[in-house]
């Protein structure tokens, strides 16, 4: 399997503009889970979805942040206008669930907003 | 509440010798499952190791294995013949069976001395 796919590896975009990063599961996985890391707060859960479906989305910093998840093999988290304190990386996991608990991360997309 | 403490921020190790990272949680239930996760310059998150709360066995991965005291909710990380490759952020997680979700520590940076 070739694991979590994010694209894409590095974003660099200005204030005010809008940033879409795009997440693959691993095929057969129903838990999705978006988690955005920084110096100041280390890693941070902001969203995640079971078999497509948004569970908990308590951890979306504002309505700037929005999340998808169309089929079991797709997902998007966008952010409309962006700001320079979005920047970090952002990272998507994946796990079965009854098999291990364990999240499969991908290899995270570095956001820059300038 | 549910927390996760890794006490060490920095460890340094001389190459081919032994360390170990601690972890305390704490959480008021009995099924759990616990994980050291490895994050390298790469920022790539890799799972290194697993615990499930109901084994007593203490689970070992070649060079890596944990000292799991459930009674004192204690999940170290031994490491042996650390290598260079070795060097990297060391997060400590937990999850409560079904819910999936991981409670993070603050992660400890190891350095390899050569």
């Amino acid at each position: 399997d070739a694991g979590v796919i994010q694209s894409p590896r590095h974003e660099v975009t200005e204030m005010g503009q809008e940033v879409t990063l795009r997440c693959k599961p691993i095929s057969g996985h129903d838990y999705l889970f978006w988690y955005r890391q920084t110096m100041m707060r280390g890693l941070e859960l902001l969203i995640y979805f079971n078999n497509n479906v948004p569970i908990d989305d308590s951890g979306m910093p504002e309505d700037r942040f929005s999340a998808k998840m169309p089929n079991a093999s797709f997902s998007t988290l966008k952010i409309q206008p962006s700001e320079p304190r979005d920047s970090a990386v952002y990272f998507c996991a994946t796990t079965l669930a009854g098999v291990s608990d364990t999240q499969y991360f991908g290899p995270g997309t570095r956001l820059t907003v300038l | 509440a549910q927390t996760v403490t890794q006490s060490q921020p920095e460890m340094s190790v001389q190459e081919a010798e032994t360390v170990t990272l601690s972890c305390t949680y704490d959480t008021s239930e009995s099924d759990y499952y616990l994980f050291w996760y490895k994050q390298p310059p790469s920022r790539q998150m890799i799972l290194v190791i697993r615990q499930e709360a109901y084994k007593q066995q203490n689970a070992t991965e070649n060079r890596f294995s944990v000292n799991f005291q459930k009674a004192a909710k204690s999940f170290s990380l031994k490491i042996s013949d650390s290598q260079l490759g070795d060097a990297a952020m060391y997060f400590c997680a937990y999850s409560i069976g079904g819910n999936y979700q991981l409670i993070w520590g603050a992660g400890t940076k190891l350095i390899i001395k050569p």
